[in-house]
């Protein structure tokens, strides 16, 4: 069966910190991923998503960067935090490329607090 | 503008009672409807997905509706448990897009004793 793991589950940083969370995915091959943030009380915002290893689509301009460095990996970066990034992040993925009739498989993101 | 509209924002009902949680979009061209159960710290585990031709579709006490005409879905779930207690997002697909699905902000569910 698949599985998605995020890690770590909680990160407090300072400002102007580097950030890296990593999200892995088993028991599938070439899925879509995707970078989620959840602000409180608001719906989920994407922020990245890959079709591919080193192919990265950028949903909104921001302080982040995501790579994907092999077909199950997938990684959100900042070199700089600010207060904004604050926030609930979230790794899915969905088991065929272009299918959208598939579900979104989320793991269980990474509460990061900015200080 | 692509929008998701959830009510009520957050409900508290008693155990075994049922309730039913509303979504209104706006998204076009419509591709599918998802309802997903978020648990408080969690990631989102899907509950239903339903096309276009499909007016209901249910998942043990999870019974989701959808009318394509007046663009609005409705999640009903019956005999209410205390493990139900989560939030609900309603999240439109746009055609065949893989990055365009519309997140609702949810409805928080409560269940009390």
């Amino acid at each position: 069966s698949q599985t998605i793991h995020q890690w770590p589950a909680t990160l407090v940083q300072p400002v102007g910190s580097p950030l890296s969370l990593e999200c892995t995915v088993e028991g599938t091959s070439n899925p879509n991923l995707y970078w989620y943030r959840q602000a409180a009380g608001r719906g989920l915002q994407l922020l990245f998503y890959s079709v591919g290893i080193g192919q990265i689509s950028s949903e909104v301009p921001q302080n982040l960067s995501a790579s994907r460095p092999q077909d199950r990996q997938f990684i959100l970066s900042s070199k700089k935090l600010l207060l904004s990034d604050s926030g609930f992040y979230l790794c899915a993925w969905s088991p065929t490329p272009g299918a959208s009739n598939q579900p979104q498989h989320f793991g269980d993101g990474t509460r990061l607090s900015i200080l | 503008k692509n929008q998701v509209e959830q009510s009520p924002q957050s409900l508290i009902i008693l155990e075994g009672k049922n309730c039913t949680l509303q979504c209104n979009y706006t998204v076009s061209p419509f591709s599918n409807l998802r309802w997903y159960k978020q648990d408080t710290g969690r990631g989102p585990v899907s509950l239903t997905i339903m096309t276009f031709s499909e007016n209901t579709k249910s998942n043990g006490r999870y019974t989701a509706t959808l009318d394509a005409d007046t663009k609005q879905s409705s999640l009903h779930i019956t005999a209410s448990q205390l493990s139900d207690s989560a939030s609900y997002i309603c999240v439109v697909s746009v055609d065949t897009g893989r990055r365009a699905l519309t997140f609702g902000s949810g409805t928080r569910l409560q269940v009390q004793p």
